[in-house]
């Protein structure tokens, strides 16, 4: 099993650009969630989704959207990119009442 | 509203010293308690997880934690540290679906 894979691993983006963070599990999980890790900040949940069709949003949603057509893939799309939205982002899978696994993460930089 | 809080920001330990991380969550709900551990430029790793049981959890690596239920803690401890613990730790909580961090401690080990 591949795990959660996170696609690209590193990205540079000018302001105003669009762009789209792919995540993909192959475990059958209907938890999925998508964070920003900020130094010193912890990990803030950006949007997360508890089975396909169906997202919410978290702590930090604006200036990002989801979707979730499929039970495999939860991709973030960034609309309007902003310096403020350089950061490095995890997506995560869960079953039902265990843990978390974690992709990579990306690392995006705005410029 | 749920949360999930560290107490110690930055802690820096001498090999072998023994270690204690704060945690205290809030959420009133069934417990789900994870510690993630975080190597420079990693992803997430489970150290350990507690659901229900015996309040004292053990880990990978030589962790373990006490889920206190009077106290809403669930602090993270290690005897002995070693060098190769250098690293953050996330302490997290799941809330109606969501899987919510604390701000995470970094932990220097000195050699």
């Amino acid at each position: 099993n591949a795990g959660v894979t996170q696609t690209p691993k590193f990205r540079i983006l000018k302001i105003g650009q669009s762009m789209t963070l792919q995540c993909t599990q192959d475990m059958n999980h209907n938890y999925m969630y998508w964070y920003r890790q900020d130094p010193g900040m912890g990990l803030k949940l950006i949007y997360y989704s508890v089975g396909a069709g169906i997202t919410d949003k978290g702590e930090v949603p604006n200036g990002y959207n989801v979707s979730r057509s499929t039970t495999e893939d939860f991709p973030l799309r960034l609309e309007l990119a902003a310096p403020s939205q350089t950061s490095v982002y995890f997506c995560a899978s869960r079953p039902e009442n265990t843990e978390a696994f974690f992709g990579q993460g990306t690392r995006l930089t705005v410029v | 509203a749920q949360s999930v809080s560290q107490h110690n920001h930055h802690v820096i330990l001498s090999e072998a010293a023994s270690l204690e991380l704060g945690c205290n969550y809030s959420y009133g709900g069934t417990v789900n308690l994870f510690w993630y551990v975080q190597y420079p430029g990693q992803h997430l790793q489970l150290l350990l997880k507690y659901f229900s049981g015996d309040p004292l959890v053990k880990g990978i690596k030589g962790f373990e934690a006490e889920f206190i239920k009077s106290k809403f803690s669930f602090n993270l401890r290690k005897p002995s540290v070693q060098w190769s613990d250098t690293a953050e730790y996330f302490c997290a909580d799941y809330e109606a679906g969501k899987l919510i961090f604390g701000q995470g401690t970094e932990l220097s080990v000195k050699p």
